[in-house]
């Protein structure tokens, strides 16, 4: 039990255009919901917690406008990268939680903007 | 501030060799959770072990073990009898208290060679 998927697993964009990330919560209902970057070859690090109809709170730097967080659902939550560059290419992971349980990772998205 | 370390970025050893992989980690809080995941090559984070602040327990799960010792408050974790599939990225984190954000050390690549 306890799995996450996300969609897609990895997407190529132009600079300029919005991409959405999916994150789902398959077999149980997540209560909170995690979102990390990783760039290659260094850590996770967090940018925003996700609670199911409320607003995400971002960490200090991440621009809450550049990336749209939104938690409809208790299995749901999405991440939208807009106007994507290429410093935005990253491998983005996510993560839910129940009842303040460990906490369960996607299998991640690359993302390559070009 | 919470902070973890992992002070060794690559580890490389042949198979059946035991290897320990260390973590070092500050917070400031009393109550507080400690993990480890691994991330092999496929990029999912797997979830290891969650040991919370109270439990000093070592634990021993097939051929992986942890030591916690708050002493030095260091959370170590051994493979023995290492195998080709354990080679992957281990990422040591650590949550305080009340919030289930996770702050992960920078991570240590493990290359088991046969």
């Amino acid at each position: 039990g306890a799995v996450v998927s996300q969609h897609p697993s990895w997407v190529i964009c132009k600079s300029g255009t919005s991409v959405k990330i999916e994150c789902r919560s398959l077999d149980f209902q997540a209560t909170t919901m995690f979102w990390y970057r990783q760039f290659p070859k260094q850590s996770l690090m967090l940018m925003a917690t996700s609670n199911e109809g409320s607003k995400a709170t971002y960490e200090q730097g991440v621009e809450k406008d550049k990336f749209l967080i939104n938690h409809a659902s208790l299995t749901l939550s999405t991440l939208t990268v807009t106007s994507a560059h290429p410093e935005d290419s990253s491998f983005y992971i996510c993560s839910a939680s129940r009842d303040r349980d460990k906490q369960y990772f996607g299998p991640g998205t690359r993302l390559t903007v070009t | 501030a919470q902070k973890v370390t992992q002070a060794q970025t690559e580890i490389s050893v042949v198979e059946k060799e035991d290897v320990t992989l260390d973590c070092v980690y500050e917070t400031r809080d009393t109550t507080y959770y400690l993990f480890w995941y691994k991330q092999p090559p496929s990029g999912e984070l797997v979830f290891l072990i969650r040991r919370n602040s109270f439990d000093e327990q070592n634990e021993i799960s097939g051929r992986y073990s942890w030591n916690f010792q708050k002493s030095t408050s260091s959370f170590n974790f051994t493979i023995t009898a290492s195998q080709v599939v354990d080679s992957a990225v281990y990422f040591c984190a650590l949550s305080e208290g009340g919030s289930e954000k996770l702050v992960f050390g920078k991570g240590t690549k493990l290359t088991v060679n046969p």
